[in-house]
């Protein structure tokens, strides 16, 4: 069954450092999503992606911020300048064009910003 | 402001006991709904979704109930198992492209 897969699983950075979280969706996905989930807390949006550029995105997803699809099959969650509080699991998701609004989520990368 | 929540933070069952999750959600034009599972170091894995023209719907060994009338949303799992164990969440969403709002979570805990 194809998977949402993503990487590192974990990134230990220094804060002030720039980061890069790589996602390789399911492959006739058409929907691309960044959530977040904060130790303990709820999922969080951060941003959708449709046909090459953002949808939507939320509060959290700052100048910061940014997303790229570069080659048609990965895509990335790029955070210029890290700050403590953007420790945090980093979930990518896809969806396709079917029924319903059903995301399929990869395991996470989990960020530590020391 | 807008915002789906859940009832219970930990809910304790015996092994072989049917369990229920609730969630309540406060959009009263909320048209879909999503159920999630997370295990410990996974991310949110789908069991089932309803809309709203609809007020059950049963999966396997999962049923999920939608009373509109008082914004309420409860997932069932019948002849709970271990591998139940997790953190269940409530997410609503809407037409295909559209962000999932989250609740906060339930965990279950199943013993044996």
């Amino acid at each position: 069954e194809p998977e949402v897969t993503q990487t590192p699983s974990h990134q230990v950075t220094q804060m002030g450092q720039e980061v890069i979280l790589r996602c390789v969706p399911i492959s006739n996905h058409l929907y691309f999503y960044w959530y977040r989930q904060i130790l303990g807390q709820k999922v969080e949006f951060l941003v959708s992606f449709y046909n090459n550029e953002i949808s939507e995105k939320s509060e959290i997803f700052d100048d910061q911020f940014s997303v790229e699809r570069p080659d048609g099959s990965n895509f990335t969650l790029k955070i210029r300048s890290t700050k403590l509080e953007d420790s945090a699991m980093y979930f990518c998701a896809g969806e396709n064009r079917g029924r319903g609004n059903i995301q399929y989520f990869g395991a996470g990368t989990r960020l530590s910003v020391l | 402001g807008e915002s789906v929540g859940l009832h219970l933070p930990t809910l304790s069952v015996q092994e072989g006991d049917n369990s229920i999750i609730n969630c309540a959600y406060s959009n009263s034009a909320s048209d879909y709904f999503i159920w999630y599972k997370q295990e410990s170091g996974k991310g949110p894995q789908f069991i089932i979704d309803i809309r709203s023209n609809m007020d059950k719907r049963q999966g396997q060994r999962v049923t999920v109930l939608l009373n509109k009338t008082v914004k309420h949303l409860s997932l069932q799992i019948a002849a709970t198992q271990p591998g139940d164990s997790a953190v269940y969440f409530c997410a609503e969403g809407g037409a295909a492209g559209n962000k999932l709002t989250f609740g906060g979570g339930t965990r279950v805990l199943v013993k044996p």
